[in-house]
């Protein structure tokens, strides 16, 4: 079974561009995640789906990021402009979606998307 | 205060070695903890679920302490291919919420 897919790999755009980050879930996961990590600081969330709908985006920084997740399959996540303090590793993670109270599923990781703004 | 509180390390011992690292949280509703394994450059993969009643992988045994909110993971006969950063992770009060991590501790393990 294939595991969560992240594209691209990597990408150093510069500052007032705009990047798109893409997810794709391991497939039937009905919660999707992404999360992000800045050097030196911890993974932190940014926004979670249930199905095509956000369940939970507190974590978002600010209006430039964008977050989709048209049919409930793939997401994307657009900066728009981006800026220095962007930079950082992005995670996308998913897991089964459970019922309130059940223990929590396995959430699995990509292998993140590598931002760079210079 | 953060969430997620764990020492940085690194930890640096030599192969057979037992290693032992704290974490502590703040948030007393948090439900389900975990530890996760993060080789340089790669994504997290979890390690091992922690359970109140401590639980046991092999090398691995991971103890929760609600009442002091403490979780400890130790690593028995260290073997070089230990060396990552080790994540310590808690959710919320539902199996379906994000995962709050901490900074994570990197463990070398060396000849």
């Amino acid at each position: 079974e294939a595991g969560v897919t992240q594209f691209p790999s990597h990408s150093v755009i510069e500052k007032g561009q705009t990047v798109t980050l893409r997810c794709d879930p391991i497939s039937g996961h009905d919660n999707l995640y992404w999360y992000r990590r800045v050097m030196g600081k911890e993974i932190k969330f940014l926004l979670h789906f249930v199905k095509e709908s956000k369940q939970d985006e507190s974590g978002m920084p600010n209006n430039r990021f964008l977050a989709e997740r048209t049919g409930g399959t793939y997401s994307t996540l657009k900066v728009q402009p981006a800026e220095l303090e962007d930079s950082g590793v992005y995670f996308c993670a998913s897991s089964n979606l459970i019922g309130t109270g059940a223990p929590q599923e396995t959430q699995y990781f990509g292998p993140g998307t590598r931002l760079l703004v210079l | 205060r953060k969430e997620v509180e764990q020492d940085p390390g690194p930890f640096n011992v030599p192969e057979g070695a037992t290693v032992a690292f704290n974490c502590t949280y703040s948030n007393s509703a948090s439900q389900s903890f975990f530890w996760y394994r993060q080789d340089c450059r790669k994504e997290p993969k979890l390690l091992m679920s922690v359970y109140s009643s401590g639980n046991e992988d092999g090398r691995f045994t991971a103890q929760l302490n609600r009442a002091s909110q403490y979780i400890s993971l130790l690593i028995r006969d260290s073997k070089l291919s230990d060396s990552a950063t080790y994540l310590c992770v808690v959710n919320g009060n539902s199996g379906n919420t994000p995962l709050v991590f901490g900074k994570g501790t990197r463990l070398s393990v060396i000849a």
